[in-house]
């Protein structure tokens, strides 16, 4: 079956822009996380979304938001992009189930969107 | 979430087998041992996973330790292809299914030809 899709691969922007980030996920998969990979903070979760609810976040500014679609489509949206935002940006998709063997759902993951900050 | 130990590297010949450690002192009785490995350019992908017995799938076997505080990751048989950073995760079963990973340092494996 077709593994998660990001797009774009890579993409340049300069400090202020603003950038969307979208993630397909496996098909019959509900849930989408979100991650940032830097070279000094390694990879950190950004947050999670299941049925298009938001239902964990991790510890970043609000200028990182997301949303999810009713087919299950994620995008994440940075605004007034700093240096440091420049990272390789991971999505995630897994069934996200809440009954039965809780929380051993294996995720897949996307093969990210590099970001560039100039 | 609790907390996980890793090597920050090992090296291994290929062929061999390869014991990847993890301590995790504080792990909770509902916490679930995960492991990810990442290649190099792409993102992570799950190895194996288990609660308190040892686990065995096609990729490795999860050795875990009777008191649940540590766990080792063996790859029986390394090659070339199983370079990565190796990641040990607990998630915490009652955590309602939100599927956020607390990623750690990991460990980078290194195979000699």
């Amino acid at each position: 079956k077709a593994g998660v899709t990001q797009t774009p691969r890579y993409l340049i922007k300069t400090r202020g822009q603003q950038v969307t980030l979208s993630c397909s996920p496996i098909s019959g998969h509900r849930s989408v996380s979100w991650y940032q990979q830097t070279p000094g903070q390694g990879l950190q979760f950004l947050f999670e979304y299941f049925s298009e609810t938001q239902r964990n976040k991790g510890n970043f500014p609000g200028r990182f938001s997301g949303r999810q679609f009713s087919n299950s489509r994620s995008e994440m949206n940075v605004s007034t992009l700093e240096l440091g935002d420049s990272a390789l940006y991971l999505c995630a998709s897994s069934l996200g189930l809440t009954s039965g063997p809780p929380n051993t759902g294996e995720l897949f993951f996307g093969e990210g969107s590099r970001l560039t900050v100039l | 979430d609790a907390k996980t130990t890793q090597p920050n590297s090992m090296e291994s010949n290929e062929e061999e087998p390869v014991h990847l450690p993890c301590n995790h002192s504080t792990i909770s009785g509902t916490d679930y041992i995960h492991w990810y490995r990442q290649l190099p350019s792409q993102g992570p992908e799950y190895v194996i996973h288990g609660l308190t017995s040892n686990v065995n799938n096609r990729m490795a076997s999860l050795a875990i330790a009777e008191d649940r505080k540590s766990s080792t990751l063996i790859l029986h048989r390394a090659t070339l292809r199983d370079a990565a950073v190796y990641y040990c995760i607990l998630r915490d079963r009652e955590g309602g299914g939100a599927d956020g990973l607390t990623f750690g340092k990991g460990t980078h494996l290194i195979i000699q030809p």
